[in-house]
């Protein structure tokens, strides 16, 4: 079946560090994959949507890589600030249009 | 950027009531909304599709006579949740996708509370 697995549960770290984020998938051959942010007790926020035929994107202090060998998915927040405090979701679409699967999500703490 | 509102934001209700939750698109149209369901910590589930002008389409696992779903026009989609029970308590997050950028715009969800 498909699947997709954030592998930290919480990371913490320190401001001014990167944070790195992964994101695997199994039984999957997505065309694109997706990060979104959430803040507790709200709706998810996109940030970045990363093709198969690219392997980076970049943002701002956000960078996304994608290795379709691999069927995984690398975020890293550089300079990280606690603002960035947060869960982060990966999505990857599944069957019909624009419909998504998320991840379990990666809490984020930046301590200062 | 695209907003989507969902009302009530915050809803409790006693056992056995019904609920309805509004997903409106407000400076787009949305021929397809998705409805999540989020619990404590964990990550959302998709429960259906919502498709303008025609029936909803279904999660497998999910009751499609006790989650009600109405799409009535291009910009407000409807779930209601018939005879509630406490473990429908959960977080239910709405969103419409953006045709060009092929991103989902979320709308800030509704916390129910079923007593």
């Amino acid at each position: 079946s498909q699947k997709i697995e954030q592998n930290s549960e919480a990371l913490n770290i320190q401001e001014g560090k990167t944070a790195t984020l992964t994101c695997n998938y199994t039984n999957y051959s997505p065309a694109y994959l997706q990060w979104y942010r959430q803040d507790p007790g709200r709706g998810p926020v996109f940030l970045l949507l990363i093709r198969e035929n690219e392997k980076e994107k970049r943002k701002e202090r956000l960078k996304v890589t994608f290795d379709t060998t691999l069927k995984q998915s690398l975020f890293h927040i550089t300079a990280s600030q606690p603002a960035d405090s947060a869960t982060y979701l990966c999505a990857l679409l599944s069957g019909g249009y624009n419909k998504l699967i998320f991840g379990a999500g990666t809490r984020l703490a930046v301590h200062p | 950027g695209a907003v989507v509102s969902q009302h009530p934001s915050r809803v409790i209700c006693k056992s056995g009531t019904s609920v309805k939750i509004e997903c409106r698109s407000l400076d787009f149209q949305a021929t397809t909304m998705f409805w999540y369901r989020q619990f404590p910590k964990q990550s959302l589930m998709l429960m259906a599709t919502s498709n303008e002008g025609s029936k909803a389409t279904y999660e497998q696992g999910v009751e499609k006579d006790k989650f009600l779903i109405n799409h009535a026009s291009l910009t407000l989609s409807t779930l209601t949740v018939t005879s509630a029970h406490p473990e429908d308590s959960s977080f239910y997050i709405c969103s419409a996708p953006e045709s060009v950028q092929e991103t989902q715009y979320f709308g800030p969800g509704t916390r129910l509370l079923v007593l």
